[in-house]
């Protein structure tokens, strides 16, 4: 299967605390991409890394990419209450014309 | 930004009919459109991919015939579920993308629509 693998599967923090998610992946990847989905939502987008960065910022998100590991990570620093959601990643991988999503990780934020 | 609308957001049928759900994009030409489905506390499947004035790519497993992708227009693209069953009710999510939203956001950046869920009882 070309689909990613999440860890962890479900998440569950204080309010304040940084929550950390990993993403692996099998194939080359043109970039990696992160969504947020609220229960029985749609997806949003909230982040894309290119497979030569390693590293990128976009407010409380950092993002990491390791294409050496095939892996990811995404971290969410002093968590709100409002990130409660499951976070997804999705590959763009070389050859393909479509995206790859992970398992997800459910993340809940304690109040 | 680039905005995906689907309709309906829910809906529940009987066993047997058949569903249509649409998915437009509204401030941009999609020259492509991507179908997944969403089965509870699980990731999103592809299940087609569909190019404006041909015919859809379906995904292993996904029955051409039961799932009628149509992409008449460069805004609108519309799944229908034919004679649909219980094992059918998921949420349907499509998404959007074209040549002038590749170079601004990246290879790959597609735009998702909010979703449908479908009940069949």
């Amino acid at each position: 299967s070309q689909q990613g693998e999440e860890d962890p599967q479900a998440l569950s923090i204080q309010e304040g605390e940084n929550a950390t998610m990993n993403c692996s992946y099998k194939t080359s990847i043109n970039n990696l991409q992160w969504y947020r989905q609220n229960s029985g939502r749609g997806l949003v987008h909230l982040i894309l890394i290119r497979s030569n960065e390693r590293e990128k910022h976009s407010g409380r998100l950092r993002v990491t990419l390791d294409t050496s590991k095939k892996s990811s990570s995404l971290l969410i620093t002093a968590s709100r209450a409002a990130d409660t959601a499951s976070y997804f990643c999705a590959t763009d991988q070389t050859g393909a014309n479509n995206l790859f999503f992970g398992t997800g990780t459910r993340l809940t934020v304690i109040p | 930004g680039a905005v995906v609308s689907q309709h309906p957001s829910w809906v529940i049928c009987k066993s047997g009919t058949s569903v249509k759900i649409e998915c437009r994009s509204l401030d941009f030409q999609a020259t492509t459109m991507f179908w997944y489905r969403q089965f509870p506390k699980q990731s999103l499947m592809l299940m087609a991919t569909s190019n404006e004035g041909s015919k859809a790519t379906y995904e292993q497993g996904v029955e051409k015939d039961k799932f009628l992708i149509n992409h008449a227009s460069l805004t609108l693209s519309t799944l229908t579920v034919t004679s649909a069953h219980p094992e059918d009710s998921s949420f349907y999510i499509c998404s959007a993308s074209s040549p002038e939203i590749t170079l601004v956001g990246g290879y790959g950046t597609q735009y998702f629509g909010p979703g449908t869920r479908l009940l069949v009882l």
